[in-house]
């Protein structure tokens, strides 16, 4: 199995850019989550998706971050515009809802900066 | 709401001692309880979980940790830290409900 995918890996763009974050979750798994890390933060959940539906994005900072998932094998994760206080590292994150152990897997992450 | 502390954030620990991470959880329903590990520059790996029967869970890299349900607590333990530890490890609870609640994790440095 390869994973979970993530892309770009890197991202760097200026200010009022719009960002557009993709992920490719394990084949078969039917939840997916996506969140940030932040040396003062930590690491946060932004949303969460269980067959392809948004169940919670009341960790989604503001309007200007968007998530979708138009099928069981792609998400995408949106800034528009893009502030430099949006630098992370953002993760996204697999598992199978409905599973026994509710075990999530992580990709390799995207590191945005926003200069 | 479930939820998890974990406290210093920096752990240091020389080389071939024990290596002890603390995790206090708080959950309203039995819980499952994780230990992640997140190496420079890369997402979070698995390293252990409990959800039911054996308290004493062994995971990869000679790491263990024992779910004791009086204390509410999942510390994680490895004997001997080797240099390869050096990493965070972030303890989570989940409610079942499949949503995972990260502590803020213990940045671990091992000195030679």
């Amino acid at each position: 199995d390869a994973g979970v995918i993530q892309s770009p890996r890197h991202e760097v763009t200026e200010m009022g850019q719009e960002v557009t974050l993709r992920c490719k979750p394990i084949s078969g798994h039917n939840s997916l989550f996506w969140y940030r890390q932040t040396m003062m933060r930590g690491l946060e959940l932004l949303i969460y998706f269980n067959n392809n539906v948004p169940i919670d994005d009341s960790g989604m900072p503001e309007d200007r971050f968007s998530a979708k998932m138009p099928n069981a094998s792609f998400s995408t994760l949106k800034i528009q515009p893009s502030e430099p206080r949006d630098s992370a590292v953002y993760f996204c994150a697999s598992t199978h809802w409905g599973g026994d152990t509710d075990t999530q897997y992580f990709g390799p992450g995207t590191r945005l900066t926003v200069l | 709401a479930q939820s998890v502390t974990q406290l210093g954030s920096h752990v240091s620990v020389s080389e071939g001692a024990l290596v002890l991470l603390r995790c206090n959880y708080s959950s309203s329903v039995p819980p499952y309880l994780f230990w992640y590990v997140q190496y420079p520059n890369q997402g979070l790996q698995l390293l252990l979980k409990y959800t039911t029967g054996a308290t004493l869970v062994k995971g990869i890299n000679g790491f263990e940790a024992e779910f004791k349900k009086s204390e509410t607590s999942f510390h994680l333990t490895k004997p001997s830290a080797h240099m390869s530890d050096a990493a965070e490890y972030f303890c989570a609870v989940s409610d079942r409900g499949n949503r995972l609640a990260f502590g803020k994790g213990n940045q671990v440095v091992v000195i030679p």
